[in-house]
């Protein structure tokens, strides 16, 4: 059990539909980032948040984005969603140099 | 080429084998992750490595910080163990650079 949930499980998108995938990770964790898993791949960072801003990004599009709340919750938004978006969408909250992770949610856009 | 590579990419072992796992990376790191990801789909934390070694059970990791070089031992493997290993890197500069870059994970699957 690493205190930190994501919701939905599964999640099944129409391309150009937008979609919101959420994180709850426990108190006092104060950065969250978003990975993109593809099949057969290792994650790949999306974003990180501290605090509610954001102070970094990998190479994903504008189209991603998200929001971290004070009460250690944290959003992942994707706007006109295309096929290759399918993919395991993981959350990982850090404390100190330590990571935790949720169980991920899959997303498939058809 | 990736800033992290591991190998095998897939490893099939019988049952009470030692299995070694390999990490190799080339950026210059905070902390090293060796990651446990089952079918479902999340990741466990197995260990966080800056320095030597660690062992929890049958589970022991190492790291050369000279060498950029990590591996993971499973010792007496047992089909529970079956699951995708991913080694990670900590960035060794802080901030939105102190991500984690993941390795593409090695595939387990321990016969009976």
């Amino acid at each position: 059990e690493t205190g930190v949930t994501q919701s939905p499980t599964h999640l099944i998108k129409t391309r150009g539909q937008q979609v919101t995938l959420r994180c709850s990770s426990q108190s006092g964790h104060n950065t969250v980032s978003w990975y993109q898993q593809a099949l057969g791949q290792g994650p790949q960072f999306i974003f990180q948040y501290y605090r509610e801003e954001e102070n970094g990004r990998g190479n994903f599009p504008p189209r991603f984005s998200g929001l971290q709340f004070p009460n250690y919750s944290s959003e992942l938004n994707v706007n006109a969603l295309e096929l290759d978006d399918s993919a395991l969408y993981l959350c990982a909250s850090r404390r100190g140099a330590e990571a935790f992770f949720g169980q991920g949610t899959r997303l498939t856009v058809v | 080429k990736n800033e992290v590579e591991q190998s095998p990419q897939n490893l099939t072992a019988q049952e009470g084998e030692f299995i070694t796992i390999n990490c190799s990376y080339s950026v210059g790191i905070s902390a090293l992750h060796w990651l446990q990801q089952h079918p479902g789909g999340g990741i466990v934390s197995l260990f966080m490595l800056s320095s030597g070694k660690k062992k929890h059970g049958r589970l022991i990791a190492t790291i050369n910080i000279q060498e950029k070089h990590s591996s993971l031992h499973i010792t007496a493997s047992h089909p529970r163990d079956s699951a995708v290993y991913i080694c990670a890197v900590r960035s060794e500069y802080g901030g939105s650079q102190g991500n984690l870059i993941f390795g593409k994970g090695t595939k387990l699957s321990v016969k009976p």
